[in-house]
């Protein structure tokens, strides 16, 4: 079946530092990717996607490359922000439409 | 902004009770699906509707679980006899059938005593 592995958390940075959230999953053929945020008191909100080989997904300075050839989808950020605190889930769907299958969650803590 | 609405937003019941949570989806959606979050975990899926139809079931919903959508606008998930490891916040999403995003709710969390 699919799966999703993150980084184990909690991840802690001072402000303006660089982020890397790594991300490898199990699926066959060829999953869609996303990251997920989740702020505190808050939904998930659909951070970035990526549905195809070596697509790049981006929003609000976050990128993720799809990689096939390493079945990674890792979450960078060049200068995190203390509103970036929050956890971050990445996630698959096998086709359109279908469940997404989550990762644990990797906590971010970004200190002034 | 009509988002994805949950309710309640929180229950708390003592177990063996029956607990139901209701989901309304954006309006122009006709996927439905329901996941379970566990504390520290990623959600788990559990089931989802086109339209009226409920095309999939995750072994997670086991037979006290019940989920409708009886006219494919909102949706009802229903726990019968209540137990403590059914805590948890209960995520409803919805999308448009033909995209792979899926837009959340803010969940009801259920607290079992």
């Amino acid at each position: 079946g699919n799966s999703v592995t993150q980084m184990e958390g909690p991840v802690t940075l001072s402000e303006e530092a660089f982020l890397t959230i790594n991300c490898t999953y199990t699926a066959t053929g060829y999953p869609s990717l996303f990251w997920y945020v989740q702020y505190p008191g808050e939904g998930l909100q659909l951070l970035l996607k990526a549905t195809k080989a070596d697509d790049k997904g981006s929003n609000k300075g976050f990128e993720a490359t799809y990689r096939k050839e390493t079945t990674s989808f890792h979450l960078e950020k060049g200068s995190v922000q203390v509103s970036d605190s929050a956890v971050y889930f990445c996630a698959l769907s096998g086709v359109s439409g279908s469940r997404l299958t989550f990762g644990e969650g990797t906590q971010l803590t970004v200190n002034p | 902004d009509t988002g994805v609405s949950q309710n309640p937003r929180h229950k708390i019941t003592k177990r063996g009770q029956n607990v139901t949570f209701r989901c309304d989806p954006i309006s122009e959606h006709n996927r439905l699906y329901w996941y379970r979050q566990t504390l520290g975990q990623g959600p788990e899926f559990l089931t989802y509707f086109q339209n009226e139809a409920q095309l999939e079931k995750s072994r997670l919903l086991s037979d006290r679980f019940s989920a409708e959508r009886p006219k494919g606008s909102f949706s009802t998930l229903e726990i019968q006899r209540t137990e403590q490891g059914d805590s948890a916040m209960y995520l409803c999403a919805s999308s448009w059938w033909q995209s792979n995003e899926q837009f959340f709710g803010p969940g009801t969390r259920l607290t079992v005593l």
